[in-house]
């Protein structure tokens, strides 16, 4: 099984910060990657998608890049509703579709 | 619009059963593999099982395989996970997801989840 190791797992910033999160995969996934965004009591919402393609819909500030075992999401200036978690989760072959453990990201 | 409803969650004893179902509508399913996600409550995400199109192609979560079984009726639009010899780890909300087109394990639309917990 593909291992997904992402990191920080809590992450304290501000209103305006740059932030990015890193997801590295235990051998290569291409970029068959995707970041997902859940907010308390909810379901996740797909961000980003094959590692840098953005899903409609999804505030520009909001970029993805990255292949073969190594992978970043950059918000470009934090806004209020951004603080929630992160997950990537990588797709490259039928099962299992792994996610990496997540990201707090919280308010300083 | 997408949408999918999960329901049939509950209080089940350890070995016992459940069966999942979800809803959708919105969009074609019968075009679009569909997943089971589950999350423990403040964990994190992890992939549970997924099945084709046509119902003929299914995967599954190491953990869940022989216990578990995904299916589908596509005359019903419904997505369905029957859960047997359940165990105290397999506690967590079940999420519902529909697969992109071409694009098997990646999952762009989310039911809002049902609860299943196994405790005596």
């Amino acid at each position: 099984d593909i291992q997904m190791t992402q990191s920080p797992s809590t992450l304290s910033a501000s209103v305006g910060d740059r932030v990015t999160i890193t997801c590295r995969a235990s051998q290569s996934i291409n970029r068959w990657l995707a970041w997902y965004q859940q907010k308390p009591g909810k379901a996740p919402k797909l961000l980003i998608y094959e590692a840098s393609r953005l899903e409609s819909g999804v505030p520009s500030r909001f970029s993805g890049s990255g292949s073969g075992t190594e992978f970043t999401l950059t918000i470009s200036s934090l806004q209020p509703d951004d603080f929630a978690a992160y997950y990537c989760q990588q797709y490259n072959n039928h099962s299992p579709y792994t996610f990496g453990q997540g990201t707090k990201l919280e308010i300083k | 619009e997408v949408q999918l409803v999960e329901s049939g969650g509950g209080l089940v004893q350890p070995g016992g059963s459940l069966r999942l179902s979800c809803a959708a509508s919105g969009f074609i399913f019968s075009k679009h593999w569909m997943s089971w996600v589950r999350q423990v409550p403040g964990k994190g995400l992890e992939w549970v099982a997924n099945i084709r199109e046509d119902g003929n192609e299914e995967y599954y979560l190491d953990s869940v395989r022989g216990r578990f079984t995904i299916s589908r009726d596509n005359a019903k639009n419904s997505l369905y996970l029957q859960m047997n010899s359940l165990r105290a780890e397999d506690r967590a909300v079940y999420y519902c997801a529909r697969d992109r087109a071409y694009n098997y394990g990646l999952s762009d639309y989310w039911g809002q989840g049902t609860l299943v917990t196994v405790s005596s």
